[in-house]
């Protein structure tokens, strides 16, 4: 069965230290991975996809198929960065996504 | 940006009623969706919608929920008989094309049963 898999419920850094939420995936075919985020009191909202290779505030995420991996990485994390990360993967073309559990991201002064 | 706007905020009701949980999705989206996430769990898919008719749905979805889209606007997701354990945050989503694309969330609405 397809499952998202984020390790970690809370990661607490400093400002300025690197930032790194895991994430593994179980799909036997090709997903396509996304990092969804929620800031306090707002909408989930995108915040990349591994097929469009780009860096959205910082932050990159590698698809790495031998490790059924996609952990998002930041190298210094600023402290409008905390909020909850959702990674989530889609395997068919309904749009049907499976989240991870969220890694509550807090940056600390 | 255009949003997904989802009415009402919070909705409380007894076990065993109906209720009906609103939406109007981006206006020239193609894709709906409903999601639950159940306090301290994940984010769960319930169904996708398009064309006036399901295209996926979860094991969770079953007789006492259905969607709807009434008019060219809302989409509405109904639970005819609700249970305590359908208390949950409930979000809708929408998407321009079903392939593999960003999904615009609504702000959710949370339903209490008691």
């Amino acid at each position: 069965a397809q499952r998202v898999t984020q390790p970690e419920k809370l990661l607490s850094v400093f400002k300025g230290a690197p930032v790194e939420l895991k994430c593994n995936y179980s799909y036997s075919g090709s997903p396509e991975l996304f990092w969804y985020v929620q800031y306090s009191r707002q909408r989930l909202q995108l915040l990349l996809r591994h097929i469009s290779r780009e860096s959205i505030k910082g932050f990159t995420a590698d698809l790495n198929k031998g490790e059924t991996s996609f952990h998002l990485k930041k190298p210094f994390a600023q402290e409008e960065d905390s909020a909850m990360y959702y990674c989530a993967l889609t395997y068919s073309n309904t749009g049907k996504l499976i989240f991870g559990q969220g890694t509550t991201l807090q940056v600390k002064p | 940006e255009p949003e997904v706007t989802q009415t009402p905020s919070h909705q409380v009701t007894q076990m065993g009623q109906e209720v009906i949980l609103r939406c109007v999705p981006i206006s020239n989206h193609l894709y709906f969706y409903w999601y639950r996430q159940i306090l301290g769990q994940k984010v769960e898919f319930l169904v996708s919608f398009y064309n006036n008719e399901i295209s996926e749905k979860s094991e969770i979805f079953d007789d006492q929920f259905s969607v709807e889209r009434p008019d060219g606007s809302n989409f509405t997701l109904k639970i005819r008989s609700t249970k305590l354990e359908d208390s949950a945050m409930y979000f809708c989503a929408s998407s321009v094309t079903g392939e593999n694309e960003k999904l615009f969330f609504g702000s959710g609405t949370q339903l209490s049963v008691l």
